[in-house]
């Protein structure tokens, strides 16, 4: 499986996008970007996933370059709610549904 | 608002003794995860079932772990004898098969923090 690699940590203004980035350059075609977060003290939480084209759902966006070598996920009005572990994870399609975590990125929403 | 339910949240024993880790899927899940998360080695997958059959549980000690799905509704992770090293917060995770697992959408419970001293 591909690797990913996210900066360890990132702050953010409250009511500003949260730019979250994610390199993956040795993606493969059939490998499928996923973001989960967790928040202090829960589980991880899906947030969305893509394979080439953007998606938006009612959490975030995803945009994935055209090369498909990065990624970058979008919280459009961060609050402080989100400050949480944002973990990009890159697999492939298939039957086994086994998720490979990194370390994530810490991001801190700053009132 | 359908949740899996993890208990208990937290355990603390001491080395040697039995523990056990339950879990409750959300109901019509038919695959369950148990996953291991510590400061060293992040989160890692221990094993995981589908339709109460283990798929692989490669991930798992198998000298003292051991992983249950009696019926549908409960899962469990049995840890004898404990030990410290065994300290982490330890996480339940359902889906479907087929859909929304099919695009690897896993629902986490809150965990289980054990401390074995």
């Amino acid at each position: 499986d591909a690797k990913t690699t996210q900066p360890t940590s990132m702050d953010c203004a409250e009511g500003r996008a949260a730019n979250l980035p994610c390199n993956h350059s040795t993606i493969s075609g059939n490998e499928y970007v996923y973001w989960y977060r967790q928040i202090h003290s829960q589980g991880p939480q899906y947030i969305i996933h893509g394979l080439k084209n953007n998606e938006t759902n009612e959490m975030a966006s995803l945009i994935i370059t055209e090369d498909r070598k990065s990624s970058t996920l979008i919280l459009p009005h961060a609050t402080l709610r989100d400050t949480a572990v944002y973990y990009c994870i890159v697999r492939p399609r298939g039957s086994n549904y086994q998720l490979i975590w990194g370390a994530g990125t810490k991001l801190i929403i700053k009132p | 608002d359908a949740r899996v339910t993890q208990t208990p949240r937290h355990k603390v024993t001491e080395m040697g003794q039995e523990v056990t880790m339950r879990c409750q899927p959300i109901l019509g899940h038919n695959t369950v995860f148990w996953y291991r998360q510590t400061m060293m080695q992040g989160l890692e997958l221990l094993a995981y079932f589908r339709n109460r059959a283990p798929l692989d549980d490669s991930g798992m000690p198998k000298d003292r772990f051991s992983a249950e799905m009696p019926d549908a509704t409960l899962a469990t992770l049995k840890i004898q004898p404990s030990e410290p090293r065994d300290s982490a917060v330890y996480f339940c995770a359902s889906g479907l098969v087929p859909g929304e697992l099919a695009k690897n959408i896993q629902y986490f419970g809150a965990g289980t923090r054990l401390s074995v001293l």
